[in-house]
């Protein structure tokens, strides 16, 4: 089982607008619209931030969203804070076996 | 409040066994599946397999390929706990271990244990 491709890094300003990429199969993120989206700083646990391709978790700032066409998916942040610079993960339900699959991870950087 | 709390940082030699564990409390233990992650030193997540800690039969278990039949996936009801276990170490499973439940949400990793170091090393 491959794991999500996503980009390596992402950068932007405060303030700014980015979108990290999520691709797949359609055994995985094109089949469900069971995508997540976790944010990991570096020494801590990950962290949900979008479940089920477009909804956030209470507590989650509105400035996080997620999208979905095809097989591949998308986790928007707007108004770049620095406390957004970090590792960020999808991961997606897959038919194979009944699991799920990580994407590669993304950083972020705010200049 | 709903926590895992898992077992302190491991230091194993190659061939060794180990077993490590995530105790959940604040919640229904039974209810509610709980997966295993594995991070590399410097590298990404990996979804390892989850259990339904309330099924007691063959099915409760689903293992990624990349991790079915080097690792074993349980739990004990009544300590409220998951393990992750190992047969025979080998010095690629060294990482860090996380361990977390779809408690709010049934296909998201809604709340994460604080991570176990597994060091194998001759």
């Amino acid at each position: 089982q491959s794991a999500l491709t996503q980009p390596a890094s992402v950068s932007g300003s405060p303030g700014q607008s980015i979108t990290i990429s999520c691709t797949g199969t359609s055994s995985d993120v094109g089949g469900y619209n069971f995508v997540s989206w976790y944010r990991q700083h570096p020494g801590k646990a990950p962290k949900l931030m979008i479940y089920d391709v477009t909804n956030r978790p209470s507590g989650v700032s509105n400035r996080f969203s997620g999208s979905k066409s095809g097989n591949t998916a998308s986790l928007t942040i707007s108004g770049l804070q620095t406390e957004d610079e970090a590792d960020y993960y999808c991961t997606s339900y897959s038919s194979s076996s009944s699991h799920y699959v990580f994407g590669t991870g993304t950083k972020v950087t705010v200049l | 409040e709903v926590q895992l709390v898992q077992s302190g940082a491991e230091v194993k030699k190659p061939g060794e066994s180990l077993r490590i564990s995530c105790k959940g409390s604040g919640y229904s233990f039974t209810s509610y599946w709980i997966s295993w992650v594995r991070q590399m030193p410097g590298k990404g997540l990996e979804w390892m397999g989850r259990i339904d800690p309330g099924d007691p039969g063959d099915s409760s278990t689903n293992y990624s390929p990349s991790f079915q039949g080097h690792v074993t996936i349980s739990a004990d009801k009544s300590r409220t706990t998951a393990y992750l276990q190992w047969n025979s170490l080998k010095a690629s499973d060294t990482a860090l271990y996380y361990c977390a439940t779809h408690y709010y949400y049934y296909y998201a990793m809604d709340v994460w244990g604080q991570g176990t170091t597994v060091t194998v090393s001759s």
